[in-house]
């Protein structure tokens, strides 16, 4: 079993403020990180697949960062909107991919 | 964008019945899994399958638990005798099998069990 830990668990900031949230993982055995949005009454959807220690993914106002030699990956949120609040999740696979581990997720809410 | 589908989206069923919780995934996905999510909990793997067969399960997935592809478009997940603490969140997930391809979740079903 790993360890997947994610903090804050929940996060309250104004729109236009710009945050971030952390995943922290054992640095041991480690294959692939993903990030995913999960709104409510909707599905986790997939924001990011990180493999590679020192990794930068960035999607419109969304990027992340991998560290996979201390075991933590960021999340920043450039200028929240509304439409951002959702529960973020980071889940790492197993090496075959048969299981994936998941954080307990930061909830964030944008308040307009 | 392809759509995993589960349905239905809520179940309620009472103590000790059976109840099967239904999902398509995506036609040229090869990966399929169950997970499950207890409110304020983690998400919490349930089972993994591959080629026709469980390629991993948790402990979670007890003797009360099986899946079956039946028809090579469906995936089910059937718990035999529910019990008060199966009452969750249900997510059916598939991926591709490109290497450590990001999942792709259905909207779940909402189990209640009374």
């Amino acid at each position: 079993i790993l360890n997947v830990e994610q903090s804050p668990q929940s996060l309250h900031v104004q729109e236009g403020d710009s945050t971030n949230f952390t995943c922290s993982f054992p640095s041991s055995n480690f294959y692939a990180l993903h990030w995913y949005r999960w709104e409510t009454a909707k599905s986790p959807e997939a924001l990011f697949v990180m493999t590679l220690n020192g990794d930068e993914k960035k999607k419109g106002r969304i990027s992340a960062t991998l560290n996979t030699k201390e075991g933590y990956s960021y999340l920043y949120i450039k200028g929240s909107q509304p439409e951002d609040s959702a529960t973020y999740l980071c889940a790492l696979p197993s090496n075959t991919g048969n299981q994936f581990y998941f954080g307990t997720g930061t909830s964030l809410t944008v308040i307009p | 964008e392809p759509e995993v589908t589960q349905t239905p989206s809520h179940q309620v069923t009472q103590m000790g019945q059976e109840v099967i919780l239904r999902c398509v995934p995506i036609s040229n996905h090869l990966y399929f899994y169950w997970y499950r999510q207890i409110l304020g909990q983690k998400v919490e793997f349930l089972v993994s399958f591959y080629n026709n067969e469980i390629s991993e399960k948790s402990e979670i997935f007890d003797d009360q638990f099986s899946v079956e592809r039946p028809d090579g478009s469906n995936f089910t997940l059937k718990i035999r005798s529910t019990k008060l603490e199966d009452s969750a969140m249900y997510f059916c997930a598939s991926r591709g099998d490109r290497g450590l391809e990001k999942l792709f979740f259905g909207s779940g079903t909402q189990l209640s069990v009374l």
